[in-house]
């Protein structure tokens, strides 16, 4: 138990559905994030959070919508995907930066997307 | 640039001790962490380290940090079956955003 909970687990949807991913943390952090995890890359940074505010978009594609109503859910709605972006998808959480430095971010199972 | 490279692969024999080895490139950077991951799992944040320490010690984890080869490695001592997952290397960069930089993972290969 990470404190990070993501759901679905998996999700298989054709490049025309549109679906949700869900992020929830029950650590008290201020921040969160989500990560693209595809098979043999290193982990692609897509968003960023700090208390609401989006503050970082990795030139992510537009069919790729963050959505982040407080600072415990964060929410990624897909639509009209591509084979591409069949990946593990994760969230994590940590508490906000700045004065304190970096903080360690606790990651979430992640959701295993296929896209058909 | 920033960079972070790990070699792919180690094998050990239960019981005895793992070493992973990173290389980062940013200089800024403030701290460096390893995170596992486990088969159909998310990755859980192992230990890390500040930049300005040499060594961090928790039970059978050993961070060493090499600041001016910009080296950083993990040591597992009396490695369990239970420790093959694959580790990842990171480092946070100094500036606005808490961003890492993870390396592509080794993959740790304990035999009975």
């Amino acid at each position: 138990e990470t404190g990070v909970t993501q759901t679905p687990r998996h999700l298989v949807m054709g490049m025309t559905n549109k679906k949700s991913l869900k992020c929830e943390q029950h650590l008290g952090h201020n921040a969160m994030y989500w990560y693209k995890q595809s098979a043999k890359k290193p982990l692609e940074l897509m968003f960023v959070y700090n208390f609401k505010e989006q503050t970082e978009n990795n030139s992510v594609p537009s069919r790729f919508s963050p959505e982040c109503p407080n600072s415990s859910h964060l929410f990624l709605h897909l639509h009209t995907l591509q084979p591409e972006d069949s990946a593990l998808y994760l969230c994590a959480s940590s508490q906000s930066w700045g004065g304190q430095g970096n903080q360690p971010q606790h990651f979430g199972d992640g959701t295993r997307l296929s896209i058909l | 640039g920033e960079d972070v490279e790990q070699s792919l692969f180690l094998s050990v024999r239960e019981g005895d001790s793992s070493v992973i080895n990173c290389t980062y490139t940013d200089s800024s950077s403030t701290y460096l962490y390893w995170y596992k991951q486990e088969p159909g799992a998310g990755l859980q944040l192992l230990t890390y380290i500040f930049s300005n320490m040499d060594m961090k010690q928790d039970q059978r984890l050993t961070v060493l940090l090499n600041k001016k080869d910009k080296h950083l490695s993990l040591r597992i001592a009396d490695t369990q079956t239970g420790d093959s997952a694959i580790y990842f290397c990171a480092e946070s960069i100094r500036g606005a955003t808490n961003k890492l930089i993870f390396g592509t993972g080794t993959l740790l290969a304990v035999q009975p």
